[in-house]
């Protein structure tokens, strides 16, 4: 079965400076995997999703995250926070075959400071 | 653009009554998705429905129940309350002919079981 990691519960960042969250996943293939943004109260938004080809995925709000199959990673990067960007952050990965259902980490809490 | 609706928003229960969450998905999407999301847990999947039928099964417990109608609305009826069900209840959905891991997600219905 699919696993993913989180490795950091919470980060704290400036804003205006860089943001890297760590994703691992366990998978015997290629996986799908996902990268969810979810405010206090709110939903699950999908920020961006890898399926296959170019490594480097862009998403929205300025976020990209980077395959690397060597390393088991899909680490969210963005180059600038900003404030609003304060939220829960959380990793899936979605394997091949019959099962749809998404796997999550236990997310990482960001935190901007002013 | 529409989104997943789930109604109620919120819904407050007592130990051993009966509760009754909906889903909308957004029009043209043929699956759903119900995840369970403990508080400061990560969403674990529940059940899926594909085109009204039972598609996957998770971690549902069995005094829980789903079906998708023909509309392609779905219900998630869960009984015999008890209060570690209290969490947030989210309900996804997948375009039909896309990607089956592409899943849009809802705001979410926050039961409060006391």
């Amino acid at each position: 079965a699919q696993s993913v990691t989180q490795p950091d519960i919470h980060i704290t960042v400036s804003e205006g400076a860089s943001l890297e969250l760590r994703c691992n996943y366990s998978y015997g293939a290629t996986p799908y995997l996902f990268w969810y943004v979810q405010s206090p109260g709110q939903g699950l938004q999908l920020l961006l999703k890898y399926f296959s080809g170019d490594t480097l995925v862009q998403g929205i709000k300025g976020f990209e995250a980077e395959f690397k199959r060597s390393q088991s990673s899909f680490n969210l990067r963005k180059p600038s926070v900003h404030w609003s960007d304060a939220a829960e952050y959380f990793c899936a990965v979605g394997a091949h075959g019959s099962a749809r259902q998404l796997t999550f980490g236990s997310g990482t809490q960001l935190t901007v400071l002013p | 653009a529409a989104g997943v609706i789930q109604s109620p928003r919120h819904l407050i229960k007592e130990k051993r009554e009966t509760a009754t969450l909906k889903c909308y998905p957004i029009p043209r999407h043929d699956t759903v998705y119900w995840y369970q999301q403990g508080p400061g847990q990560d969403p674990q999947f529940l059940i899926s429905f594909y085109e009204k039928m039972q598609s996957d099964k998770g971690s549902i417990p069995d005094r829980f129940s789903a079906q998708q109608f023909s509309d392609y609305h779905s219900e998630l009826n869960m009984s015999s309350l008890e209060l570690g069900d209290s969490a947030l209840y989210f309900c996804a959905s997948s375009p039909a002919g896309g990607s089956l891991y592409e899943q849009y997600f809802g705001p979410g219905t926050r039961l409060t079981v006391t």
